[in-house]
């Protein structure tokens, strides 16, 4: 169990559907993340939200778009995806400065 | 980028020391943390290092020598479970985000009784 939630654990759809990941801290932290990661790879930093606003956007397709309701949600909408973005998407959550603490994540399969 | 390297893979036998090491180059080295992945869950963190020497927290010690550019992350009494990815992560205030650590490929320790 980790302190980040993130919903759901598994998500199948095809290319035409439009899904929504979600997750949820409540430790107070000021900054939270959007990664994606791939079989026997690091994780790569996809978006990332600081107070709020959205800080880095690490050149991602307009299919994935994030979105910071408050400052204890961070959701990640998806539209019209490929079969190479599935994989398995993080989500973290830190102070500035401090080491993040991750979810468990989604695994994501497009079909 | 801080261009990191660690070895892909490693084994080790149980009851036995390990040491993983990660070499990173940066231009404004901000910190290195060391996090552990088991198949198909989140990364935990480890550890941190900012300034050199060694950080001890039970079985797991890390090492950093920021002028070596250089660290190790040091498993003892090593337990059927440590069986797992590991992580270094490099943090540069060079890079845009400079709070942000960029992670290394990440090596895979087999540990075998």
């Amino acid at each position: 169990d980790t302190e980040v939630t993130q919903t759901p654990k598994h998500l199948v759809m095809g290319m035409t559907n439009k899904k929504s990941l979600k997750c949820e801290q409540h430790m107070g932290h000021r900054a939270m993340y959007w990664y994606k990661q791939k079989a026997k790879k690091p994780p790569e930093l996809m978006f990332v939200y600081s107070y709020e606003k959205l800080s880095i956007n690490e050149s991602v397709p307009s299919r994935f778009s994030p979105e910071c309701p408050n400052s204890s949600l961070l959701n990640l909408h998806l539209h019209a995806l490929q079969p190479e973005d599935s994989a398995l998407y993080l989500c973290a959550s830190s102070q500035p400065n401090q080491p993040q603490h991750f979810g468990d994540g989604t695994r994501l399969s497009i079909l | 980028g801080q261009n990191i390297d660690q070895p892909t893979e490693m084994t080790a036998t149980e009851g036995a020391i390990v040491q993983i090491n990660c070499t990173y180059q940066t231009s404004g080295f901000n910190g290195l943390f060391w996090y552990q992945q088991h198949a198909g869950e989140a990364p935990t963190f480890l550890s941190y290092n900012v300034l050199d020497g060694l950080e001890e927290k039970g079985r797991f010690s890390s090492f950093l020598s920021r002028s070596k550019g250089y660290s190790y992350l040091l498993l003892k009494e090593l337990q059927m479970k440590d069986s797992a990815s590991y992580l270094c992560a490099v943090r540069d205030l060079a890079t845009g985000g400079s709070y942000i650590p960029t992670f290394g490929r990440g090596t895979s320790l087999i540990v075998h009784p």
